[in-house]
């Protein structure tokens, strides 16, 4: 039972460098989104995407890009990480059930360092 | 935009003691989730509320929803050291699939 697998675990960055956070799911999950955790901050939404083929803006979407090829990857992409980015990111899915809200399942996460 | 806010941020008790942190949205939610991160983990689901009015509870911890749905409450009743971690709220507005999260109360316990 692999559930969200997020890779790296940890990354450290040059100011402009690209690079991809991984997220895998084997659960079948509809729905999956990108949260990064500051302190004091809580957990704020990047990306989200409710299926295969669509992605949409969260809270702080500015930066980052993502796309939905498949149902069990979601890749977030850092064009030209800035030391702004320095941050814990966590993937999560949910399955999408028509009467009620599911609960999400969240990725070990990758801590990230931009120097 | 949707906001959830949690009050209060940070909270010290002493072992056996109990307290409530609260959670409340600008908006009407269609439900609300709670999770629990304990310190270096990531956030775990606890449990969801859905209807207006709503009391749930998990042994020592009580989960309420505000009759209006824009609000809730978490109490720990004779806190832990195993309750360490931060206490996050979530919610969903109806018609969004966004799941907004509070900044969450971070517990520490004094044994």
């Amino acid at each position: 039972n692999a559930g969200v697998t997020q890779t790296p675990k940890f990354q450290v960055l040059k100011t402009g460098q690209s690079m991809t956070l991984q997220c895998a799911q084997d659960m079948n999950h509809e729905y999956m989104s990108w949260y990064r955790q500051d302190p004091g901050m809580g957990l704020r939404l990047i990306h989200y995407s409710v299926g295969a083929g669509i992605t949409d803006q969260g809270e702080v979407p500015n930066g980052y890009n993502v796309s939905r090829s498949t149902t069990e990857d979601f890749p977030l992409r850092l064009l030209s990480a800035a030391p702004s980015q320095t941050s814990v990111y966590f993937c999560a899915s949910r399955p999408r059930q028509a009467s009620a809200d599911t609960e999400a399942f969240f990725g070990q996460g990758t801590r990230l360092t931009v120097v | 935009g949707q906001q959830v806010m949690q009050i209060p941020q940070y909270q010290h008790v002493q072992e056996g003691e109990d307290f409530t942190t609260y959670c409340n949205s600008s908006t009407t939610l269609s439900n609300i989730q709670w999770y629990k991160q304990r310190p270096g983990g990531h956030p775990v689901f606890l449990i969801q509320l859905v209807k207006s009015g709503e009391v749930k509870k998990q042994k020592r911890l009580t989960f309420q929803f505000g009759e209006a749905k824009k609000n809730s409450s978490l109490h720990i009743t004779a806190t832990q050291t195993t309750d360490v971690g931060t206490y996050f709220c979530a919610g969903r507005r109806g018609g969004s699939e966004k799941l907004v999260f509070g900044k969450g109360m971070k517990l520490t316990v004094n044994p």
